[in-house]
């Protein structure tokens, strides 16, 4: 069974900080690595999914990094504000196709 | 278009009753899936399907089955429903996987059950 790991569990930041958030997985049999926005109440959406080592994403303020070979990737966001306020779920492939593992997810809160 | 749905939004169940949950999806897609989201746990897959008339199991298919009679419909059923299958339910939508151009999932809003 495929380990997906996030870290921190949950996060507090201030209106305006910048912040980051690590999604670890097997570095063996890499295909992709998704990373979701799930806010309160609604279903999850996706912000990138990547699939090249060094691979660097960015949407607005958020951006992503991948790390193939040492299994990890970064969630980075800049000038967080109160609507950043979300679970953020990476999800891994467990085998070539598209059937997802899911990590448990950082809760990010934003207060302004 | 209205994405993937999911009926019903919100059911309480009875220990041993039966019930389907239904997705729909109008984006064409080929695959689908089930989840089941639980506290501190994540999004854990139930069963899933690569095209109509195919499904296979996830990670926790014990207690479930699953139909999909029509590429844009995926049905989960609880044949005699327990309070561990209390959770949020989840349906998932994404296009074809081809090469290594992996392809983001859709959510549908969710189903909340109650087994008491």
């Amino acid at each position: 069974i495929l380990n997906v790991e996030q870290s921190p569990q949950s996060l507090h930041v201030q209106e305006g900080d910048s912040t980051n958030f690590t999604c670890s997985f097997p570095s063996s049999n890499f295909y992709a690595l998704h990373w979701y926005r799930w806010e309160t109440a609604k279903s999850p959406e996706a912000l990138f999914v990547m699939t090249l080592n060094g691979d660097e994403k960015k949407k607005g303020r958020i951006s992503a990094t991948l790390n193939t070979k040492e299994g990890y990737s970064y969630l980075y966001i800049k000038g967080s504000q109160p609507e950043d306020s979300a679970t953020y779920l990476c999800a891994f492939p467990m085998e070539y196709g598209n059937k997802l593992v899911f990590g448990a997810g950082t809760i990010l809160r934003v207060k302004s | 278009n209205a994405g993937v749905t999911q009926t019903p939004k919100f059911r309480v169940l009875k220990t041993g009753q039966s019930m389907t949950l239904l997705c729909a999806q109008d984006m064409n897609h080929e695959y689908m899936y089930w989840y089941r989201q639980d506290p501190g746990m994540g999004l854990r897959l139930i069963h899933y399907s690569v095209g109509e008339g195919t499904t296979a199991k996830g990670e926790v298919p014990d207690g479930y089955n699953v139909s999909r009679l029509k590429k844009q419909n995926f049905l989960l059923g609880l044949e005699s429903a327990a309070p561990s299958q209390t959770s949020v339910y989840f349906c998932a939508s994404s296009r074809r996987a081809s090469g290594r151009a992996y392809n983001e999932q859709f959510f549908g809003p969710g189903t909340r059950l109650t087994v008491l």
